[in-house]
């Protein structure tokens, strides 16, 4: 099976933009979280999707959405950057069952300049 | 002070070293997963746990669920086994809305030939 794909791998914005990534999970996974790494804070849950429903979130801004289409690729979207934004994004698929295995994505690495 | 804490934050081996990197944690857990990242930033899953010990090649992981305190092992160690290791754990229910994974800091190894 093919492994988590993030596209893109590396994106430079402005303060003030937004953007999208993009994430495909493992065929037959329903379930795809998503995870900001940064320097200080280290990784931190930003949200998961099941079944194109937001099942639970992290405490981050509302300007951190996302959301899951039919066929399980699921999207983030920041709005309004901010220089804090800089970080590695990944996301990881699962089946979405206990036990809940994660097969983490290479990452998107955003700079927001 | 952080739920998650690991030790040592940095070690350096050289090869054919024994290698134990350990995860002690201030919450009640559902799961304890032992991450992997290499340079880069793409991270393996190497064990998930609830109970005892499991084994993977020349990895191995504990946990005291008393103790809330889990090991990783890496016997006969190699230069490819450089990477920062994770520690991560699953709340129970009750915070899993909005921390699906609590990280620690991880743990820097680098073994030299």
């Amino acid at each position: 099976k093919a492994g988590v794909t993030q596209t893109p791998r590396y994106l430079i914005k402005t303060r003030g933009q937004q953007v999208t990534l993009s994430c495909s999970p493992i065929s037959g996974h329903r379930s795809v979280s998503w995870y900001q790494q940064t320097p200080g804070q280290g990784l931190q849950f930003l949200f998961e999707y099941f079944s194109e429903t937001q099942r639970n979130k992290g405490n981050f801004p509302g300007r951190f959405s996302g959301r899951q289409f039919s066929n399980s690729r699921s999207e983030m979207n920041v709005s309004t950057l901010e220089l804090g934004d800089s970080a590695l994004y990944l996301c990881a698929s699962s089946l979405g069952v206990v036990p809940d295995t994660q097969y983490f994505g290479p990452g998107t690495r955003l700079t927001v300049l | 002070k952080n739920e998650v804490e690991q030790s040592p934050q940095n070690l350096t081996a050289q090869e054919g070293e024994f290698i134990t990197i350990n995860c002690s944690y201030s919450v009640g857990i559902s799961a304890l997963h032992w991450l992997q990242q290499h340079p880069g930033g793409g991270i393996v899953s190497l064990f998930m746990l609830s109970s005892g010990k499991k084994k993977h090649g020349r990895l191995i992981a504990t946990i005291n669920i008393q103790e809330k305190h889990s090991s990783l092992h890496i016997t006969a160690s190699h230069p490819r086994d450089s990477a920062v290791y994770i520690c991560a754990v699953r709340p129970p229910e009750a915070r899993y809305n909005t921390d699906k994974l609590i990280f620690g800091t991880g743990t820097r190894l680098q073994v030299f030939p």
